[in-house]
């Protein structure tokens, strides 16, 4: 069936390094995907709304110019942490919706980021 | 704005036993509800989910939930838990107002399944 696929599954980085992260939907077409943001032992946060053919759509408190995120195509939305720093490290998920459904999603298996 | 409340960080049940997971949400309108797993390192595998009608749903491995508007709650339930079932629950709630598919998670229980 439909799915998301993202990768890497986990990566280490030096800081002052850009890491890119990919979410891809395999057999179906994604105009939008999200990022989240989740800290160890806490809860999914969004972090944007990626938009194919266009700028995405930024959360309150998140820099955009720190979180670049880049759609595409209509299978492809790409997220690179740029000058990376320890604080950047946690687990990224994106999703992108189910089509056919209103607010149905799948996710995908999730980024570790490690800044050392 | 909407959120989503688990008052449970941990849980811990016997295998066998029964389970229920809180979940009290705040939203504008008829929410859609949510319940996710997730296992260690891996992304969210949707259990069920509540949109209207029958306001209690069935759901993957045995689970269940149901919605109930007076007490903005979507407790998850499950009448004899497995060890793989112990994973971090997530409850979610999304709907019109929040861009569709914008969901907005609570904080997650830890379910611990002792043997």
């Amino acid at each position: 069936g439909a799915v998301v696929s993202q990768h890497p599954s986990w990566v280490i980085c030096k800081s002052g390094t850009s890491v890119k992260i990919e979410c891809r939907s395999l057999d179906f077409q994604a105009t939008t995907m999200f990022w989240y943001r989740q800290f160890p032992k806490q809860s999914l946060m969004l972090m944007a709304t990626s938009n194919e053919g266009s700028k995405a759509t930024y959360e309150q408190g998140v820099e955009k110019d720190k979180f670049l995120i880049n759609h595409a195509s209509l299978t492809l939305s790409t997220l690179t942490v740029t000058s990376a720093h320890p604080e950047d490290s946690s687990f990224y998920i994106c999703s992108a919706p189910k089509p056919g459904t209103v607010a149905e999603a799948f996710f995908g298996q999730g980024t570790r980021l490690t800044v050392v | 704005a909407q959120s989503v409340t688990q008052p449970d960080i941990h849980i811990t049940v016997s295998e066998g036993a029964s389970l229920e997971l809180r979940c009290n949400y705040s939203y504008g309108a008829t929410p859609y509800l949510f319940w996710y797993v997730q296992s260690p390192g891996q992304g969210l595998q949707l259990l069920l989910k509540y949109f209207s009608g029958d306001t209690l749903v069935q759901g993957i491995k045995g689970f269940e939930a149901e919605f109930k508007r007076s007490q903005s709650s979507f407790n998850l339930r499950k009448p004899s838990v497995h060890w793989s079932d112990a994973a971090e629950y997530f409850c979610a709630v999304g709907g019109p107002t929040g861009g569709g598919n914008k969901l907005t998670f609570g904080t997650g229980t830890q379910l611990k399944v002792e043997l």
